[in-house]
């Protein structure tokens, strides 16, 4: 019951350096989301995929560039990072019909110094 | 704009004492609402959600909440709290547009149990 798999699960870069968050998921989702989690703020929408073949930004896309690999995975990109980007990133998936929840990965930690 | 308020950041309960999360929303039409718990160092699980229909809406691990439309509240509840409880809890809405389905989160609440 793999679910929505995130890798890697920690990763600390430089400043400057560039990094692709991977993500999968194994339930035949439509639409796949990438949040990100920073203390005292939950968790903010960075660029959400209706379906593959389309994406769109969030709440906090600068900084980030998304590619809808097909309909498993969705990658999340730091083409160069900063401190700022430090955080812990969840990538999501749902279903079409609109009262299913979201489902989430476990989450990488990454840490940019 | 669409928001949500968790107005206690953190919470302190005995184990064993009951528990109420408070959550308020700000969405112009019927909100679809849900409560998701993060353990340390995992993602997050759903609770509980809630669409139409019955206001109080039963969740896993014996947790429900219940909709008061006119008080713009979506509130967690658990009568008798365990130590398995202590996490982050999470209140979101759902935010429809042209299809698409995204949530708009709190900002959390922490939950500590005291044996």
């Amino acid at each position: 019951n793999a679910g929505v798999t995130q890798t890697p699960k920690f990763q600390v870069l430089k400043t400057g350096q560039s990094m692709t968050l991977q993500c999968a998921q194994d339930m035949n989702h439509n639409s796949m989301y990438w949040y990100r989690q920073d203390p005292g703020m939950g968790l903010r929408l960075i660029y959400y995929s209706a379906s593959e073949g389309t994406t769109d930004k969030g709440e906090v896309p600068n900084g980030y560039n998304v590619s809808r690999l097909n309909k498993r995975e969705f990658s999340l990109r730091l083409e160069s990072a900063a401190p700022s980007q430090t955080s812990v990133y969840f990538c999501a998936s749902r279903s079409r019909d609109r009262v299913q929840p979201q489902h989430f990965g476990d989450g990488t930690r990454l840490s940019i110094l | 704009a669409q928001s949500v308020t968790q107005p206690d950041i953190h919470i302190t309960v005995s184990e064993g004492a009951s528990l109420e999360l408070r959550c308020n929303y700000s969405y112009g039409a019927t909100p679809y609402l849900f409560w998701y718990v993060q353990s340390p160092g995992q993602g997050l699980q759903l609770l509980l959600k809630y669409f139409s229909g019955d206001t109080l809406v039963q969740g896993i691990k014996g947790f429900e909440a219940e909709f008061k439309r006119s008080q713009s509240s979506f509130n967690l509840r658990k009568p008798s709290v365990h130590w398995s409880d202590a996490a982050e809890y999470f209140c979101a809405v759902g935010q429809f547009s042209g299809g698409y389905n995204k949530l708009i989160f709190g900002a959390g609440t922490r939950l500590a149990v005291h044996p």
